[in-house]
């Protein structure tokens, strides 16, 4: 079955570290995206990547880092600059094709982070 | 920048009974999309709905769409207890492929 797949479910970063969420898609989507979300909130985009090679930044960008080597992984680094890292994290992904082919996000079950 | 903003932020409601969800925007859009998330998971794509479209059912979903009005509204007919989630709309911006998604509404189906 195709999907989107994150990981790990639960994760746990002490203060100062570097921690890498991944998440991959067997979809063959061209798009994919990392959003953040807070407790109670709606979901923020950190940063999203429409072909291989080439990311944009989202609204809440700084203190984190992706990469897009290949069209099916898109890991998001959380950095020890991001000052409050706590919260659950979702990927997406979706075809480009704007127009009738294009039938929204399929996301994954989320990584829950926490700083310890 | 521009976001779904979903009215109530949260709705209590006995089995069977029908719950409506509302959303407005602020910019033009391409599409209008509403997600359901169950708490601790992902969220699941329920419906979209097209800048040129003005209402859409699947099941016991029906999604109206007002661009005049920047508006959206959702509804759920013949609530089930596994309805209990919060529901999210998501827009696009003319242009735009990313998607801005609302607060929410948290959905509460008592038995």
């Amino acid at each position: 079955d195709g999907g989107i797949t994150q990981s790990p479910k639960y994760l746990f970063r002490k203060e100062g570290q570097n921690v890498t969420l991944s998440c991959e898609q067997n979809l063959n989507h061209d798009a994919m995206y990392w959003y953040r979300q807070d407790p109670g909130q709606g979901l923020r985009l950190i940063y999203y990547s429409q072909i291989v090679n080439d990311f944009q930044k989202g609204d809440i960008a700084e203190g984190y880092s992706v990469s897009r080597e290949k069209k099916e992984s898109f890991p998001l680094t959380v950095t020890s600059a991001q000052k409050n890292p706590t919260a659950f994290y979702l990927c997406a992904s979706s075809t480009s094709e704007w127009g009738q082919r294009y039938y929204g996000y399929t996301f994954g079950s989320g990584t829950r982070l926490t700083v310890v | 920048s521009q976001q779904g903003e979903e009215d109530p932020q949260a709705l209590s409601i006995q089995e069977g009974e029908n719950a409506t969800m509302n959303c407005s925007y602020k910019t033009s859009i391409n599409n209008l999309q509403w997600y359901r998330q169950n708490s601790g998971r992902g969220l699941v794509h329920l419906i979209l709905i097209r800048s040129n479209e003005r209402e859409k059912h699947s099941g016991r979903l029906r999604v109206t769409l007002d661009t005049s009005k920047k508006s959206s509204s959702l509804l759920i007919t013949a609530s089930r207890a596994a309805d209990t989630a919060s529901y999210f709309c998501a827009t696009d911006g003319k242009g735009a492929q990313k998607l801005v998604f609302g607060q929410g509404t948290r959905l509460t189906i008592n038995p």
